[in-house]
């Protein structure tokens, strides 16, 4: 079964420092690939997708993810954090199944706290 | 295993067929979220439960109707859809809504296709 992960459960940055949070997923098919970000009492929200074309995608806020295939990583990287970007951070898979059915897979999830 | 289950995994129902889809937590969580995402569109938040209580509706047509018997439990009564209906459906639990360490713990989604 396909399984995405993210290993650093929990970040601590100083304001200005660069951000870079991992992901990696399992599946070898044809893949869809998201960042969600959820801010302290607020609901989830894209952040960026990759779905083809240029494996770095930028998003909202400065954010940037690289899809690097042979890695089956999708790494979520900021060169410069802010206080508002404290939320959690979920990366998630899209995959187009052998029966061509997608399922859609949500990593555990990393919350970042960026002190002042 | 996020402790969200949610059934069915899959669904294939025609445009005047009738039903469910079942959400159940085991978290002791006390808000419940239905999300839907569409082919290459980000995910969508239709419904919210705080309690037991409808918190927010995304303006959801009535054809989708949600129901909250308790905190453990969230169903999505489905009647007339609609072809453009089809999509990936997610719930999602948290121990409170609007808690500023909420995090969501997402079930795995029943693909929905409306024919």
């Amino acid at each position: 079964a396909q399984s995405v992960s993210q290993h650093n459960h929990h970040v601590i940055l100083s304001e200005a420092a660069s951000l870079e949070l991992g992901c990696n997923y399992s599946y070898g098919g044809t893949v869809n690939l998201f960042w969600y970000v959820q801010y302290p009492g607020q609901h989830l929200q894209l952040l960026l997708k990759y779905f083809s074309g240029d494996p770095l995608v930028k998003g909202i806020k400065g954010f940037e993810a690289e899809f690097i295939k042979s890695k089956f990583s999708f790494n979520l990287r900021k060169p410069s954090v802010q206080w508002s970007d404290t939320a959690e951070y979920f990366c998630a898979v899209n995959a187009f199944e052998d029966t061509g059915r997608r399922a859609l897979t949500f990593g555990s999830g990393t919350r970042l706290q960026v002190q002042p | 295993e996020t402790g969200v289950t949610q059934t069915p995994r899959h669904l294939v129902m025609g445009m005047t067929n009738k039903k469910s889809l079942k959400c159940e937590q085991h978290l002791g969580h006390n808000a419940m979220y239905w999300y839907k995402q569409s082919a290459k569109k980000p995910l969508e938040l239709m419904f919210v439960y705080n309690f037991k209580e409808q918190t927010e509706n995304n303006s959801v047509p009535s054809r989708f109707s949600p129901e909250c018997p308790n905190s453990s439990h969230l169903f999505l009564h489905l009647h007339t859809l609609q072809p453009e209906d089809s999509a990936l459906y997610l719930c999602a639990s948290s121990p409170r809504q609007g808690l500023a360490n909420e995090k969501l713990f997402f079930g795995s989604g029943t693909q929905l296709s409306v024919l």
